[in-house]
């Protein structure tokens, strides 16, 4: 039964293309995020996310943009993919309340032609 | 300034043998949370140990521990026995503030290798 779960967990798709990655999370968790892991392993908040708030990185290009459509899933939408876009991207999901860390999904390994 | 910093790229052990593995953190937050994970070749991100800004005592989880100094804002972490799936890459991690939202502020990696 996993916690936080993420399809697909590979896409390879040609630049220019708009693509989706889910993410659904079924630990009842107020929040959920999204980091991107570059090809140098480094893991960036992209987004967070929950009932009240979403909170964007800066950094992150308008063409990301998340989309929740109730409490346990939070998807990614990519538009117009560009080959820098390529890494991996984990979805992960934490308890407001207490001090305890995430869980993470298995990541989705995005390849842009 | 780096929130997270860790100064080793990779390790080398051998195996039955005990490694550390250095953080050290920067933050004005009295209320913070320290996290190691670890990053297996396969790709997921394992949850390993947490140690709280007020805890006390280092944390500990089976192998795991803690070599938390306060003072020094480092979050060392010790594994014992090193046995070969050990090998990996291993992230410290930082959350701020006690409550809400807040992110996790990751460091760059340490990559184990654990030698038979």
């Amino acid at each position: 039964d996993t916690a936080v779960s993420q399809t697909p967990k590979y896409l390879v798709t040609q630049m220019g293309n708009d693509k989706s990655i889910k993410c659904e999370q079924n630990l009842g968790h107020d929040t959920m995020y999204w980091y991107k892991q570059d090809s140098k392993k480094f893991l960036k908040i992209m987004f967070s996310y929950n009932n009240k708030e979403l909170i964007i990185n800066e950094t992150v290009p308008n063409r990301f943009s998340p989309k929740s459509p109730d409490k346990a899933h939070l998807n990614l939408h990519i538009n117009s993919l560009e080959l820098g876009d390529s890494a991996v991207y984990f979805c992960a999901s934490s308890q407001d309340k207490g001090t305890y860390g995430y869980t993470f999904g298995s990541g989705t390994r995005l390849t842009v032609v | 300034a780096q929130k997270i910093t860790q100064t080793q790229p990779g390790m080398f052990v051998q195996e039955k043998e005990a490694v550390t593995l250095d953080c050290t953190y920067d933050t004005s937050d009295p209320s913070y949370g320290l996290f190691w994970y670890k990053q297996p070749s396969s790709g997921e991100m394992i949850f390993l140990i947490y140690q709280g800004s007020y805890d006390q005592q280092n944390a500990t989880e089976g192998r795991y521990s803690l070599n938390f100094q306060k003072a020094r804002k480092s979050a060392n972490l010790v594994i014992s026995a090193s046995q070969l799936g050990d090998s990996a890459m291993y992230f410290c991690a930082m959350r701020e503030g006690r409550t809400g939202a807040n992110n996790l502020f990751f460091g760059t990696g340490t990559r184990l290798t654990v030698i038979p």
